[in-house]
């Protein structure tokens, strides 16, 4: 069992160029979540998915969108990079958006844009 | 709204040493109380979790009990190794969705 994979796990940008950081996760979980992590800030959630087909605005949505076609898949988009979006994206999934599940991470892809 | 506040690192300990890392909160309610831990290079991870006060979460002999009338779930382990050299969260759940503490990042000496 994979649990989550994220692609690329790194990645040069140019600023103003599109890029999509890819997410799968094969626990069947209903709910994904994208989290950017910058030095000092912790994790700041960015976008969710309570289920397939609906998705909601986290802490700090300005500059990504993302998508919720299918259980599996939440890829976030930025669709003109700058340099403020340099980050480590993590994507996350739990079994439910209630309740007190645990909350899995994949490895993360590291951004920088230039 | 609701918010974690953790003990700002690094924090550098000798192996065999007791470890604290401080976390409180600032919630309406009494939410659910988790550690995560972020290994170097890889995501974070489930350490232990607490769901209602004066639970005690604990794992890997890390410890933290959920303590209302200070709003704290601090972290405890008794003697640490090189291996737990980390960076450790503090979270609570707030609208179903998790909010994170900005991280402690601890190295274990030989």
């Amino acid at each position: 069992i994979a649990g989550i994979t994220q692609a690329p796990t790194s990645q040069i940008l140019a600023a103003g160029r599109r890029m999509t950081l890819r997410c799968t996760q094969d626990m069947r979980h209903n709910a994904m979540y994208w989290y950017r992590q910058d030095l000092g800030l912790g994790l700041r959630l960015i976008h969710y998915s309570n289920t397939a087909g609906t998705t909601g605005k986290g802490e700090v949505p300005d500059g990504y969108s993302v998508s919720r076609a299918n259980t599996d898949d939440f890829p976030l988009t930025l669709a003109s990079a700058v340099p403020s979006q340099t980050s480590v994206y993590f994507c996350a999934s739990r079994k439910d958006w209630v309740g007190t599940d645990t909350q899995y991470f994949g490895p993360g892809t590291r951004l920088t844009v230039l | 709204g609701n918010s974690v506040t953790q003990m700002e690192g690094p924090v550098t300990l000798s192996e065999e040493a007791f470890l604290t890392i401080n976390c409180t909160y600032t919630a309406t309610g009494y939410p659910s109380l988790f550690w995560y831990v972020q290994y170097p290079g890889e995501g974070l991870q489930l350490l232990l979790k607490a769901t209602k006060a004066d639970d005690k979460g604990s794992n890997k002999g890390f410890e933290a009990t959920y303590r209302k009338e200070t709003t704290s779930f601090h972290l405890e382990k008794g003697s640490v190794q090189v291996s737990d050299s980390a960076v450790y969260f503090c979270a609570l759940i707030s609208a179903q969705k998790l909010v994170f503490g900005q991280g402690t990042r601890l190295t274990i000496n030989p």
